[in-house]
């Protein structure tokens, strides 16, 4: 299962107040990705990461802030969050042996009220 | 913008069937492409990976491509109830990113 844990596992908050999600990674992989995934719009990329304090955006970043202080972790703020971004949140870490292949984290389910 | 489309069914075939799924994608750079399975309420587990054109074979799964039509396509043989999932279509960049379709969801009936 690549060792990918995320947590929370699911979170209910309010609009307006921050919100962290927590990526786990117990294999040293160099690239960690942060994807949110909706009904009719499949998973999109928010942002990515290819090393510590290394990241770059994605498709759907705004409104979205990441950190990554150590390679096992890799963390998504939500600064303020809104009700569009309520979504299941997965995190993914690609093998750089080979083709990259990405393997997902158990995701993170977040509704904001 | 880089798109992938694929049918979003929803597919419904008989036990023991073939199901086929298509892809088409945007990238003419993409040389990776992968096939992700996806039970409700799960996350997406990876099943195929194929990088060359013609077709690659993993036990019930066939991965079929064609670089010059943009155009990837998985088979499964022998359909069983439990192959009843959300099938993604993700083609690799060169920049390390996946660009994922919507999904076919696929249903198999015993």
């Amino acid at each position: 299962d690549a060792g990918i844990t995320q947590s929370p596992r699911h979170k209910v908050t309010e609009t307006g107040t921050p919100v962290t999600l927590r990526c786990h990674q117990t294999e040293n992989h160099r690239y960690m990705y942060w994807y949110r995934q909706d009904p009719g719009h499949g998973l999109r990329l928010i942002h990515y990461s290819y090393g510590v304090k290394d990241t770059d955006k994605g498709e759907v970043s705004d409104g979205y802030s990441v950190s990554r202080s150590k390679t096992e972790d890799f963390l998504l703020t939500l600064e303020s969050a809104t009700s569009s971004q309520t979504s299941v949140y997965f995190c993914a870490i690609a093998k750089t042996s080979g083709y990259n292949e990405q393997f997902f984290g158990p995701g993170t389910r977040l509704t904001v009220l | 913008q880089k798109e992938v489309e694929q049918n979003s069914g929803p597919l419904s075939v008989p036990e023991g069937a073939i199901a086929s799924l298509n892809c088409t994608y945007s990238d003419r750079g993409s040389q990776s492409f992968f096939w992700y399975r996806q039970y409700s309420g799960k996350s997406p587990e990876l099943i195929m990976s194929i990088y060359s054109n013609g077709d690659k074979e993993d036990g019930r799964f066939t991965a079929q491509l064609n670089k010059a039509s943009q155009y990837v396509s998985l088979l499964i043989r022998d359909s069983q109830p439990s192959d009843s999932a959300t099938y993604l279509c993700a083609p690799g960049d060169t920049g390390n990113q996946f660009y994922f379709g919507t999904g076919t969801s696929l249903t198999v009936i015993p």
